[in-house]
């Protein structure tokens, strides 16, 4: 069964807006990592945050997370085109090293 | 440095064919991951190993099997495909398994007719 669920499904918004997206997980974890997918691509790693943590940075990218609620957003500031992509939130699982869950992700178009 | 190389990248298959999808890296990594990804539902896990020698089952796992005979390889078999298993299978390999990045190869698109 799949561990985080990304809300919203789709997201469309004007380039240079920012963008926000949810996850939102099932049991305990020891980090949850951002992945983004371009059309026809493979994902590509963006950001992982620790279970100890609350909030990462990197770039035009936001991360937090409360475990507390087991949920985590990703901002992407100033957004461009460039940034339209699937962006999935992966998990793993409190009693496993070793499986990546990921979610069902968020689609974002940015429009130019 | 290539990462992750999955050959081939488009395959069609007629029902009851076989065939074997490889993953290769080149990063020394010990887990190394298969996924399918399909519409509305994610990645989901078929298969992973956490070393040379070594697999197991992931969440979705009937209807494939798996080697690892080499560390830098993950082969992915389908004995006897079925039209579901038509899907996007994507390899992927880490360092330190669910505890850091993993990176990906970019996809094999299977069609089963």
């Amino acid at each position: 069964s799949q561990q985080g669920e990304e809300d919203p499904q789709a997201l469309s918004i004007q380039e240079g807006e920012n963008a926000t997206m949810n996850c939102s997980y099932k049991t305990s974890i020891n980090n949850l990592q951002w992945y983004r997918q371009n059309s026809g691509r493979g994902l590509v790693h963006l950001i992982l945050i620790r279970s100890n943590e609350r909030e990462k940075h990197s770039g035009r990218l936001r991360v937090t997370l409360d475990t507390s609620k087991k949920s985590s957003s990703l901002l992407i500031t100033a957004s461009r085109a460039a940034d339209t992509a699937s962006y999935f939130c992966a998990t793993a699982d409190g009693g496993s090293n070793y499986k990546l869950t990921f979610g069902k992700g968020t689609l974002l178009t940015v429009n130019p | 440095n290539a990462g992750v190389t999955q050959t081939p990248k488009f395959r069609v298959l007629k029902t009851g064919q076989s065939m074997t999808l490889l993953c290769a890296q080149d990063m020394n990594h010990e887990y190394m991951y298969w996924y399918r990804q399909d519409p509305g539902m994610g990645l989901r896990l078929i298969h992973y190993s956490v070393g040379e020698g070594t697999t197991a089952k992931g969440e979705v796992p009937d209807g494939y099997n798996v080697s690892r005979l080499k560390k830098q390889n993950f082969l992915l078999g389908l004995e006897s495909a079925a039209p579901s298993q038509t899907s996007v299978y994507f390899c992927a390999s880490s360092h330190e398994g669910a505890r850091a990045e993993a990176f990906f190869g970019q996809g094999t698109r299977l069609t089963v007719v």
